[in-house]
């Protein structure tokens, strides 16, 4: 139980142009979701947290309208990078978290290669 | 305000030893606290917790740590390493009951013969 998929798992796009990564819950109903960034040899950089049918809440410093994130569905959120240039190259891992007491875990999708050339 | 160090960046042990990997917290809250295993180009898999009660938490593949609030730490631990435990591992907090994580900056087990 408790998985995530991302899609796709790699990417490769041109710059100046978007892309869109989708963060599944595949066997539980997540209410909220985290967006990380991780760059390499180092660690997750938390993006953004959203919660189901309500806008994200973005980090400091991390550009709201160029990460844009939506969470329209309990199983569903997407992280659309918008305009993206060769500096947004990264890779990019979704969680997800159930709703309740208690619910302190998050699951970690496997995450997505960015690459823009 | 919560934040996570791990030292040493990176870790060498042979196959068999001991592997002790440390991390110290800071939370203004009593701490949920994690331990994360990542393989190259992969997400993150959750190697144990804890949140309350026992301090000495067992996790997956061997691995436990142990909760010692007197001196902020959740050092992991595993008796005897294999091949197949090289990866980064992550500690990591949570200011208890549903927030959200701060991860250490990893840290990188090699596994030599």
């Amino acid at each position: 139980g408790a998985v995530v998929s991302q899609h796709p798992s790699w990417v490769i796009c041109k710059s100046g142009t978007s892309v869109k990564i989708e963060c599944r819950s595949l066997d539980f109903q997540a209410t909220t979701m985290f967006w990380y960034r991780q760059f390499p040899k180092k660690s997750l950089m938390l993006m953004a947290t959203s919660n189901e049918g309500s806008k994200a809440t973005y980090e400091q410093g991390v550009e709201k309208d160029k990460f844009l994130i939506n969470h329209a569905s309990l199983t569903l959120s997407t992280l659309t990078v918008t305009s993206a240039h060769p500096e947004d190259s990264s890779f990019y891992i979704c969680s997800a978290r159930t709703a309740g007491t208690g619910s302190y875990e998050q699951y970690f999708g496997p995450g997505t290669r960015l690459t823009v050339t | 305000a919560q934040s996570v160090t791990q030292l040493g960046s990176h870790v060498s042990v042979s196959e068999g030893a001991l592997v002790l990997l440390r991390c110290n917290y800071s939370s203004s809250v009593p701490p949920y606290l994690f331990w994360y295993v990542q393989y190259p180009n992969q997400g993150l898999q959750l190697l144990l917790k804890y949140t309350t009660g026992a301090t000495l938490v067992k996790g997956i593949n061997g691995f436990e740590a142990e909760f010692k609030k007197s001196e902020t730490s959740f050092h992991l631990t595993k008796p005897s390493a294999h091949m197949s435990d090289a990866a980064e591992y992550f500690c990591a907090v949570s200011g208890g009951g549903g927030n959200k994580l701060t991860f250490g900056t990893g840290t990188q087990l090699k596994v030599e013969l």
